[in-house]
């Protein structure tokens, strides 16, 4: 079974700081690990996804992710946060469920505050 | 990345009335949709996966005489609440599966019955 969980549900900083939002998982089988990005009242848009290549992962906007087995994390980063960066971010996690389908399982978020 | 719709983005109803929210994919076909309810400040919770030409298979806890789902084509999935109540009242999100086990999320559904 597979499992995300995001540490802090809130996370501040000022413009320009770093900024981290953790994710940690747990799968049965190597996983395919994603970061969403989701703006009030709209969808969900794909910032970054791992798919057992690289370790480190660079995605839109300038944010990054690393996997990192040992530790089963996969850390969202960037280096100086804009105002534009504020919104709520998710990590997931997702399994393949045998005949080529797989269920995506998504952590409970983590809104990201970035002050002037 | 691949483009998904939802239609109708926002809807009011009366109690008791049924609404349909359609899903479509506008630039590639997709075999798997995913269907999400999506309370305020919170995650994403699965309903259910729609598979084109076969029955969607509904997530524990999901009535699936209430929300009907079909998959009628690579490009259309549409959930269907029937019977609204105040309580299905919610944001409701599609997506679309990409051949990388990644979603194409569609802009959302803000559902309101009254």
């Amino acid at each position: 079974a597979q499992s995300v969980t995001q540490l802090g549900s809130h996370v501040s900083v000022s413009e320009g700081a770093l900024v981290l939002l953790r994710c940690n998982y747990s799968s049965s089988v190597p996983p395919y690990l994603f970061w969403y990005v989701q703006y009030p009242n709209q969808g969900l848009q794909l910032l970054l996804k791992y798919t057992s290549a690289a370790t480190l992962v660079k995605g839109i906007n300038g944010f990054e992710a690393e996997f990192k087995k040992s530790e089963t994390s996969f850390h969202l980063t960037k280096p100086s946060a804009h105002m534009s960066d504020a919104a709520e971010y998710f990590c997931a996690v997702s399994e393949p469920q045998g005949g080529g389908s797989y269920i995506p399982t998504f952590g409970r978020g983590t809104s990201l505050i970035v002050h002037p | 990345g691949a483009v998904v719709s939802q239609h109708p983005s926002w809807v009011i109803c009366k109690s008791g009335t049924s609404v349909k929210i359609e899903c479509r994919s506008l630039d590639f076909q997709a075999t798997t949709m995913f269907w999400y309810r999506q309370f305020p400040k919170q995650s994403l919770m699965l309903m259910a996966t729609s598979n084109e030409g076969s029955k969607a298979t509904y997530e524990q806890g999901v009535e699936k005489d209430k929300f009907l789902i079909n998959h009628a084509s690579l490009t259309l999935s549409t959930l269907t609440v029937t019977s609204a109540h105040p309580e299905d009242s919610s944001f409701y999100i599609c997506s679309a599966a990409g051949a990388g086990r990644e979603q194409f999320f569609g802009p959302g559904t803000r559902l309101t019955v009254l």
